[in-house]
């Protein structure tokens, strides 16, 4: 089983539609981050949380240490937010990365 | 300022060849990451570099593999005697200080097919 476990890994969704990714991690970790990848491969770094919940425009990231699970939501979706995210966490190395497989969202027009 | 950059963008090889990546990141990142990302697969961690520190290469998955980094500038990934299962995305990545808990900045990544 992997440390780091996102569902669902595919999601499709109508333009709107609101969005909820998930990640579960079975180890201790520092700090979890959400990453988002285009298509063509760029990845670039949306949240990066230790606790409680973090917001940046339409996205918003909630984590629960007891529980050891994170969520990402994207109110109101968009085509252009059509991309693989990916959850990565910290475990007690100061900058190793455990990374989840990523959860691919496709979001209609 | 430039992002993180990596060269070549695609690269084709024979089996048993050598390949060369480069990484430049963002100018004032002391920290330097390179992972491998394989088709259906998570991203890897490779090895990470920490200003003169020595580096953490526990990633790296056989001797094959092998990088350098001069400085805190340019770091070459070096893979000898290429095999398929090489072939995947080699993302590299910087940050500010290399404490973790910060923010890593992505390069485009090298696709490499090894034929």
């Amino acid at each position: 089983k992997n440390e780091v476990e996102q569902s669902p890994q595919n999601l499709t969704a109508q333009e709107g539609e609101f969005i909820t990714i998930n990640c579960s991690y079975s180890v201790g970790i520092s700090a979890l981050h959400w990453l988002q990848q285009h298509p063509g491969g760029g990845i670039v770094s949306l949240f990066m949380l230790s606790s409680g919940k973090k917001k940046h425009g339409r996205l918003i990231a909630t984590i629960n240490i007891q529980e050891k699970h994170s969520s990402l939501h994207i109110t109101a979706s968009h085509p252009r937010d059509s991309a693989v995210y990916i959850c990565a966490v910290l475990k007690g190395s100061n900058y190793k990365l455990t990374f989840g497989k990523g959860t691919l969202l496709t979001v209609n027009p | 300022g430039a992002g993180v950059s990596q060269s070549p963008s695609n690269k084709v090889t024979e089996k048993g060849k050598d390949v060369e990546l480069r990484c430049d990141p963002i100018s004032g990142h002391t920290a330097l990451y390179w992972y491998r990302q394989r088709l259906g697969q998570g991203l890897e961690f490779l090895i990470y570099f920490q200003g003169n520190s020595a580096p953490d290469k526990s990633g790296l998955p056989s001797d094959r593999f092998s990088a350098e980094r001069t400085g805190e500038s340019v770091s070459t990934l070096t893979i000898q005697r290429t095999q398929q299962e090489d072939s995947a995305v080699y993302l590299c990545a910087s940050s500010l200080g290399g404490r973790g808990q910060e923010t890593q900045y992505f390069g485009p990544g090298t696709r490499l097919l090894v034929l």
